[in-house]
């Protein structure tokens, strides 16, 4: 098993904050992914990340896959309360298996 | 429509009964999957099917056991569960497997609770 270390397990923080989630690991992956998920909701894709040390966008949130591809970062710029939600990262090396990180419980106060 | 459907979303079973979840996806995807997300708990990918073979089964309990009837279809038959099989259990699909790039679109969950 390729065990995904995520922290902080838990975040609370104020609108307009910023903060950073972290998603580690001893073992290298083709592939990083992140996920969030809603409460009643499945996980809904955010990211994919394949390059060693490659940096991505999506309007407040940037994601970056650390050198070694063994880890990598979510950072959220003056978070929301839309924001909120559990945050999952995955990665994969076959495509058949994907590995999920223990999950960030974020929650974004108005 | 949207894209990967499950039924029930709820159930409450006891230990010597029989169900069924089921899943849909609307979406043409050629892999379907089950996971199992339980409390405090990492997501865990349960069964892997492709163009309607299974493909990965990762040590599962026989009491729990997949079918795939077609590439727009995924059902998983429950009997004599335990209560530490109470969990969320999560469909997803993807156009392919074997693509470590792949997007998993996944469906809302059955809450299953075991009595």
């Amino acid at each position: 098993t390729q065990l995904l270390e995520q922290s902080p397990q838990f975040l609370s923080i104020q609108e307009g904050e910023n903060l950073t989630v972290y998603c580690n690991s001893s073992s290298v992956f083709s592939s990083l992914q992140w996920y969030r998920q809603e409460p009643g909701e499945g996980p809904v894709l955010l990211v994919t990340v394949v390059t060693g040390g490659e940096v991505k966008k999506l309007k407040r949130l940037t994601f970056q896959f650390g050198d070694a591809r063994k880890d990598s970062s979510l950072h959220i710029t003056a978070a929301q309360p839309g924001d909120t939600g559990l945050y999952l990262c995955a990665g994969s090396n076959t495509g058949n298996q994907f590995y999920f990180g223990t999950g960030t419980s974020l929650t974004v106060i108005p | 429509e949207t894209g990967v459907t499950q039924t029930p979303r709820h159930l409450v079973m006891g230990m010597t009964n029989k169900k069924s979840l089921k899943c849909e996806q609307h979406l043409g995807h050629n892999a379907m999957y089950w996971y199992k997300q339980s409390a405090k708990k990492p997501l865990e990918l349960m069964f892997v099917y492709s163009l309607e073979e299974r493909v990965e089964n990762n040590s599962v309990p026989s009491r729990f056991s997949p079918e795939c009837p077609n590439s727009s279809h995924l059902f998983l038959h429950l009997h004599t569960l335990q209560p530490e099989d109470s969990a969320l259990y999560l469909c997803a699909s993807s156009q392919t497997t074997g693509t470590p790039t792949d997007t998993q679109y996944f469906g809302p969950g059955t809450r299953l609770t075991v009595l």
